[in-house]
């Protein structure tokens, strides 16, 4: 099989700090990770794109400097919400893949809420 | 127009139905197409992945693709209330910089009574 493991699922911190949230490929090397985020009955709004040893690809209207986005190896990737607001309160879910023309797995999502 | 549309639903169906689901889409360079199926607060689980025009089966699933008509399905034989969840199609061409992205429909929420 294919794992993605996302950690925390559940979050809740103070607004003005920093939210860390691994995503992890358990049983294969993922040469790309991608990022989400999902409000609810919402379908999935692609955030970034990070290739392994590579600066990540943001789309766009996502702030870079606001959403960092690290893929330091070829299974982990993190996303850090820095000095987070309640409007960044979100389900966010990672994906990780092989290489291209592969299919996507998902991790389990991060349920970030701050207060 | 958005590149891949597909109802939201709710679609309500009885337990044993045949459930058909649909994507259809604009941009002709999608090249491969992808189900998954979201339960509430979790993340999308990968159902089937396909490439070609066609059918492909896995057990009670059934995924078609017809690229003429830029549309594909997604077929569930004899539906059970744990598959009351939401599906989404997805599908991914080379974007400029050559990276295949995938492109997400909003998903169909369907709900499978006893």
């Amino acid at each position: 099989g294919a794992v993605v493991s996302q950690h925390p699922s559940r979050v809740i911190c103070k607004s003005g700090t920093s939210v860390k949230i691994e995503c992890r490929s358990l049983d294969f090397q993922a040469t790309t990770m991608f990022w989400y985020r999902q409000f609810p009955k919402k379908s999935l709004m692609l955030m970034a794109t990070s290739n392994e040893g590579s600066k990540a690809t943001y789309e766009q209207g996502v702030e870079k400097d606001k959403f960092l986005i690290n893929h330091a190896s070829l299974t982990l990737s993190t996303l850090t919400v820095t000095s987070a607001h309640p409007e960044d309160s979100s389900f966010y879910i990672c994906s990780a893949r092989r290489q291209e023309r592969t299919e996507a797995f998902f991790g389990q999502g991060t349920r970030l809420t701050v207060v | 127009q958005k590149e891949v549309e597909q109802d939201p639903g709710p679609l309500s169906v009885p337990e044993g139905a045949i459930v058909s689901l649909n994507c259809t889409y604009s941009n002709s360079a999608f090249q491969y197409f992808m189900w998954y199926r979201q339960y509430s607060r979790k993340g999308p689980e990968l159902l089937m992945y396909t490439y070609s025009s066609g059918n492909k089966e896995d057990g009670r699933f059934t995924a078609q693709v017809d690229k003429s008509s830029k549309y594909i399905s997604l077929f569930i034989r004899d539906s059970q209330p744990s598959d009351s969840a939401t599906y989404l199609c997805a599908m991914s061409a080379p974007s400029t910089g050559g990276s295949y992205i995938p492109t997400f429909g909003r998903g169909t929420s369907l709900i499978v009574h006893p």
